[in-house]
């Protein structure tokens, strides 16, 4: 079965801690995207990329950073610099030449 | 800019009747629209979208939206509720058009409430 799959569903961290949210896709989609989504707040843009090697900040990039080393995978980095980083964490991608997003399960990272 | 706002954040409506969600749009160039549907602790499904042509789109589980271009809106219709259609609803414009340039925008949802 084609997907997008995210990994794991529900993520524990301390704060000052590093976490990486893993998120692939076998639908052979160039783009990928990560959103973050708060209660009330819909979903925010925190990174995107349309093609492995190459990603731009969306409009909350501050404190997380990413890497598209393949095209089947856009893991996220939450890092200790990210203020509020609780939160329920979205991955999508897209294929070429249209702007409809298909979206994993989610994982939701609770910092303590 | 491109922005999205749906009008009311909770919807209720009766088992068997019709669903309204509201959703209006800015966009500086033809919009591509979507609407998405999230059940609790779950990811975004599409539910339809509107890109060119017809502009009374059908989509699954029974939904339908008109986008109308003299009123930018893009409401999502349903004539009979379901208890299983409650969840949170999204609609979304794409920032570019028809371009893949990765981005939409998504509205602040509107969360669906069905009473038996």
């Amino acid at each position: 079965d084609g997907g997008i799959t995210q990994s794991p569903k529900y993520l524990f961290r301390k704060e000052g801690q590093n976490v990486t949210l893993s998120c692939e896709q076998n639908l052979n989609h160039d783009a990928m995207y990560w959103y973050r989504q708060d209660p009330g707040q819909g979903l925010r843009l925190i990174y995107y990329s349309q093609i492995v090697n190459d990603f731009q900040k969306g409009d909350i990039a501050e404190g997380y950073s990413v890497s598209r080393e393949k095209k089947e995978s856009f893991p996220l980095t939450v890092t200790s610099a990210q203020k509020n980083p609780t939160a329920f964490y979205l991955c999508a991608s897209s294929p070429r030449g249209t702007p409809e997003q298909y979206f994993g399960p989610g994982t939701r990272l609770t910092v303590t | 800019a491109q922005s999205v706002t749906q009008l009311g954040s909770h919807v209720s409506v009766s088992e068997g009747a019709l669903v309204l969600l509201r959703c209006n749009y800015s966009s500086s160039v033809p919009p591509y629209l979507f609407w998405y549907v999230q059940y609790p602790n779950q990811g975004l499904q599409l539910l339809l979208k509107y890109t060119t042509g017809a502009t009374l789109v059908k989509g699954i589980n029974g939904f339908e939206a008109e986008f109308k271009k003299s009123e930018t809106s893009f409401h999502l219709t349903k004539p009979s509720a379901h208890m299983s259609d409650a969840a949170e609803y999204f609609c979304a414009v794409s920032t570019d058009g028809s371009s893949n340039t990765g981005k939409l925008i998504f509205g602040q949802g509107t969360t669906l409430q069905v009473k038996p």
